[in-house]
């Protein structure tokens, strides 16, 4: 079975400060992890995801996250945080089959930028 | 423009009273799931349908039922809703069940049964 864990549900950080939301995951055969965003009362918007291309993924609005076999990770991460960025952050697991492929979610980060 | 969408997006109910949430999307994808939402639990899926009248269960089926009649439509049904159904649904689909392509939600739609 795959999991996702996802450290600290809430995280604040100052504008213009390095955002580092963490995600650790557990999967037995090779993953696809994801980062989406939430923004209050919307859906999930993906900002970026790893299907074992380039290790280290870039996304949307200024996001990045890095995939580290050897410590079972995917942190996302923003050199500067803006204002626009407060929102929830979900990293998800899945991987290639050919039957059901659900996103199997982590609890969810809220991030707060603090002016 | 591209999108999948839900209705109702909020919707109060009484416990034994049938409702059915409609979820639609344009993309022409083969693949459409939901999802349910809960503080501290993040989303699990509910069902998933990998194409017109192939439907299955995800991890938390009990109490739900859902139809796939046309590939755009994908309608989640709570027979005799409960409370502890009260929590924030979200519907997705993408285009096959290839986990490489993007998955689209829908805005969500919260239901409150009491």
């Amino acid at each position: 079975a795959q999991s996702v864990t996802q450290l600290g549900s809430h995280v604040s950080v100052s504008e213009g400060a390095l955002v580092l939301l963490r995600c650790n995951y557990s999967s037995s055969v090779p993953p696809y992890l994801f980062w989406y965003v939430q923004y209050p009362n919307q859906g999930l918007q993906l900002l970026l995801k790893y299907t074992s291309a380039a290790t280290l993924v870039k996304g949307i609005n200024g996001f990045e996250a890095e995939f580290k076999k050897s410590e079972t990770s995917f942190h996302l991460t923003k050199p500067s945080a803006h204002m626009s960025d407060a929102a929830e952050y979900f990293c998800a697991v899945t991987h290639r089959n050919s039957g059901n492929t659900p996103l199997v979610f982590g609890k969810g980060t809220r991030l707060s930028v603090i002016a | 423009e591209a999108q999948v969408t839900q209705n109702p997006r909020y919707l109060i109910t009484v416990t034994g009273k049938k409702l059915t949430v409609t979820c639609s999307q344009n993309m022409n994808h083969e693949y459409m799931s939901w999802y349910r939402q809960d503080p501290g639990l993040g989303l699990r899926q509910i069902y998933y349908s990998m194409n017109v009248e192939v439907t299955d269960k995800g991890d938390v089926p009990e109490g739900y039922k859902v139809s796939r009649k046309e590939k755009r439509n994908f309608p989640l049904i709570l027979e005799s809703p409960s409370p502890n159904q009260t929590s924030l649904y979200f519907c997705a689909s993408r285009m096959t069940t290839n986990p490489y392509n993007e998955q689209f939600f829908g805005p969500g739609t919260r239901l409150t049964v009491l």
